[in-house]
């Protein structure tokens, strides 16, 4: 079992729905969750950065922690077609390290 | 915001040639990291460093080395290119912070094709 599972998609969704994008893990010592967003040919680009278990909300994104079923979901509210990327989650313990998720790809049609 | 720049975006190489990756940032960050990414097999880690002429090894070093001199920069070397070495390699940065430190940022990557 991969210590971050993240179904690669893609997710095909209409303009302006929600989408949900969520990783699993295994690693109980991981406390700090991230998610990143990459488009095509460029470098992944940190969008959320969370510690612990809750919600944060930054403009039409939202990033939930569930410690206790170790579940990671980040939230897309009024989805744009400029949203359509790949979407990595990462995690990490104490390391400086994150373990990475191998990414959703993302298209939203107009 | 933190820049993380690569020198070349793409680099086209022949096999046995020696290849030269930089990396410098404007963070005065502490942590730096290179990656792979080939598709279907997420980022793997090269090699990382957290000081100034310090590396470790990550997961995949085997073909690779790197170089700090300077705190801003980070160079990894392909000492001798090969085909399975054409990939997307990404640079990472990140403050040492408080506790366990702060997030990574990435350049944009270098598209290298060995020939």
């Amino acid at each position: 079992q991969k210590e971050v599972e993240q179904d690669p998609g893609p997710l095909s969704v209409p303009e302006g729905a929600i989408v949900s994008l969520n990783c699993t893990y295994s690693n109980s010592a991981f406390q700090y969750f991230m998610w990143y967003r990459q488009y095509s040919r460029k470098g992944p680009e940190l969008l959320m950065y969370t510690y612990s278990s809750g919600n944060k909300e930054d403009g039409r994104f939202t990033a939930q922690v569930d410690k206790s079923s170790k579940y990671i979901s980040l939230f897309i509210r009024d989805s744009q077609p400029s949203d359509s990327a790949t979407y990595l989650c990462a995690m990490r313990g104490g390391s400086y390290i994150p373990t990475f998720g191998r990414g959703t790809s993302l298209i939203v049609h107009p | 915001d933190v820049k993380v720049t690569q020198s070349s975006r793409y680099l086209v190489k022949r096999t046995g040639e020696k290849v030269f990756l930089e990396c410098v940032q404007d963070m005065d960050h502490e942590n730096m990291f290179w990656y792979r990414q080939d598709p279907g097999l997420g980022l793997r880690l090269i090699y990382f460093s957290y000081d100034v002429k310090m590396k470790e090894k990550g997961d995949i070093p085997e073909g690779y080395s790197v170089s700090r001199e300077k705190k801003e920069r980070f160079s990894l070397i392909l000492e001798s290119a090969s085909t399975n070495q054409t990939s997307m390699y990404l640079c990472a940065s990140s403050s040492k912070g408080q506790g366990a430190g702060q997030p990574q940022h990435f350049g944009d990557g270098t598209r290298l094709s060995i020939l």
